[in-house]
Order: structure tokens, then sequence, then C-alpha cells
């Protein structure tokens, strides 16, 4: 079985210039994730799919970060301007349904894509 | 929203020692999952676990969810320096969502 394919993985923009990464989930999976991990720390959300719609997005910073997932497949993480601060790894996953009461589900992450900002 | 807490923040063993690692909870577990990381990649799932009082071990890793279903912990028995990297616990609250991760564990193990 496929993994969790992103690319690109490694990217280096200056500042203010506009940035995109892409997540190719496993088939199958409704789930996606996008993670933002900055050096030291745990991955921090930035948003969930469900399908085509957004499940949360409450930590996404909605003036400069965007992300779609267009016929609930593939999806795009856009960042514009960047921020020197924005350097970090982008993980994309995808997990085949959310957790229900009595079954969780686990969600297999992508190699990341390692943005610095400069 | 759930947060999770790991200790210690990093450690370093000598080969063939055991060590444990705790990640505690602000609110009730309903899936906890234990993940493990090699620097500036992606995540490696290793253990999920949902009931309190579960159990659960691949080879040389056992992780245990408590009964009340705030803390877990990780234990690897007789470490190898195929063991070092950094582990994260994630959970997810009630509802199913937002899968949120700890700030990790960095081990290192030394031959």
């Amino acid at each position: 079985e496929a993994g969790v394919a992103q690319s690109p993985r490694y990217k280096i923009i200056e500042k203010r210039q506009s940035v995109a990464f892409w997540c190719n989930p496993i088939s199958g999976h409704a789930t996606l994730y996008w993670y933002q991990q900055i050096l030291g720390q745990g991955p921090k959300l930035l948003i969930q799919f469900q399908n085509n719609g957004v499940v949360d997005d409450s930590q996404l910073p909605k003036d400069r970060f965007s992300a779609e997932r267009l016929k609930g497949v593939d999806s795009t993480l856009k960042i514009q301007p960047a921020k020197l601060e924005d350097s970090a790894v982008y993980l994309c996953a995808s997990s085949f349904r959310p957790r229900t009461r009595t079954m969780n589900t686990e969600a297999f992450f992508g190699q990341g894509t390692r943005l610095t900002v400069v | 929203s759930q947060e999770l807490e790991q200790s210690p923040q990093s450690l370093i063993v000598q080969e063939g020692k055991n060590l444990t690692i705790n990640c505690t909870s602000s609110k009730t577990l309903y899936g906890l999952y234990w993940y493990k990381q090699k620097y500036g990649e992606g995540l490696i799932f290793l253990m999920m676990l949902q009931k309190g009082g579960e159990e659960k071990s691949h080879e040389k890793i056992t992780a245990k969810l408590d009964e009340k279903k705030q803390q877990s912990s990780l234990h690897i028995t007789a470490s190898q320096p195929s063991h070092a990297g950094i582990y994260l616990c994630g959970a997810e609250g009630l509802y199913g969502n937002k899968l949120v991760f700890g700030a990790g564990t960095i081990l290192r193990v030394k031959s």
C-alpha cells in the first residue's frame, strides 16, 4: 500500500514570497490533516478535512494560510506571504475515518516538507 | 481543547537499559496514540490505546493507558541504538476531532 505522498521535500523562500505544498493521502482515506512542526516542538494541527469539508481550522492563520482539498483526495496548503516564523516542517497525514465512540483509527504521516524562510 | 504533556523532554540512556516516557492529559483520553519520529521526517505509528487499563506491546516497546484514561506510559526494555528518536503521544477528544500531540521526548541511546 502506498503511503502519504508530499512534495516538495524541501523549500527555501524569502520572506513575503508565496509557497504551496501538496499532499496525496492514502487511497480511500477520508480524513486528511495538515500539521506544522517547529523545531523542538510537537506537531500543531493547522487544518483537518473530512472528505472535502473542513472539520477544524481553528489554528490556521487564515490571513496568510489557506488549504483546500478538491474532490476529497489531494490537498494543497499555501502560505502567502511567508514570514520568518513560518520556517517549520509541514506534515500531512491521513486516516481511514475519524474516531468513533468505539473505534479509533490511526493516522499515517507523509515525510513532510521542510520550509525555510530567509 | 485537549492538551498533552510529555516527560521527560529528553533522555540519554546506555544501550541495554530500560526507560519510560510519560504522557499526561488535561482531559479524559478517548484514543491515545504513540508515534516515533526521526529528525526532520514524518511520524511512524507505534501503538494505539483506547480502553482504560489497556496495555499493548510490540517487540521491546510496551504502552499502557491508566484506568482513569488521563495518563499513558511508553516503556522500552533493553534499549538499542535503533530506538533513538523522538517519541510523540497524540490524542483525540470525545468527539473525534483534532488529533493533537505532545511536545515529544527526545531519546538518545549510547552504545
